[in-house]
């Protein structure tokens, strides 16, 4: 079976502070794409960052950084400095190698106070 | 030109109405979705088309009935739907359909109210 769950409900913090996002995946898949999507309020889901199972170098893109620990299932990812146009809900969405579907988490809402 | 428009953004309904929700994408990609998203639950997944055929329906009641036209249009027509049914109905293009690293490119979704 496979699960992934985003344990943080909703997040409030102020500008400029940094912000982790977690999400554990759990799978006997032994290859996965992990994606994190942003849904502002408008709506539509917007795709951020894509990493494989075999790649546990973690990255930092801008103000995003992410942190892929294989070991523990874990998936976090990082805003540094945030900033009110960061508010949104952020899904952590891994795929499976032998489906290749998409399994959204719930969600965190993040909320960054001016 | 965005690249996945969907119409409307807000819907309405009775129960015994019949209705129809339009999505285009302008990628060029030849898979599209649809995806629910109800209030407290993750984003479900109902049909997956790919150059237009249908390859994935999800257990999702006759009342709902997908059309894909062309491999840029996908409609989702609704009839006789239940107060349940009220969520935001996202749709999704992806170059091509069933690979695990594929992303998807998401509309505004149609927010529909069933009375």
């Amino acid at each position: 079976a496979q699960k992934v769950t985003q344990a943080q409900t909703e997040i409030s913090v102020v500008e400029k502070e940094d912000v982790t996002l977690d999400c554990v995946y759990e799978t006997r898949d032994t290859t996965y794409y992990l994606f994190w999507y942003k849904q502002p309020p408008s709506g539509e889901l917007v795709f951020l960052i894509r990493r494989n199972s075999f790649d546990e170098q973690n990255e930092i893109s801008g103000r995003y950084s992410w942190n892929f620990q294989k070991s523990t299932s874990s998936f976090n990812f990082t805003i540094t400095a945030s900033q009110v146009v960061d508010s949104a809900v952020y899904f952590c969405a891994p795929s499976s190698s032998n489906t290749g579907k998409l399994i959204f988490g719930q969600g965190t809402t993040l909320q960054v106070k001016p | 030109e965005t690249g996945v428009t969907q119409t409307p953004r807000h819907l309405v309904m009775g129960m015994t109405n019949k209705k129809s929700l339009k999505c285009e994408q302008h990628l060029g990609h030849n898979a599209m979705y649809w995806y629910k998203q109800s209030a407290k639950k993750p984003l479900e997944l109902m049909f997956v088309y790919s150059l237009e055929e249908r390859v994935e329906n999800n257990s999702v009641p006759s009342r709902f009935s997908p059309e894909c036209p062309n491999s840029s249009h996908l409609f989702l027509h609704l009839h006789t739907l239940q107060p349940e049914d009220s969520a935001l109905y996202l749709c999704a293009s992806s170059q091509e359909a069933g690979l695990p690293h594929e992303k998807l490119f998401f509309g505004s979704g149609t927010q529909l109210s069933v009375l």
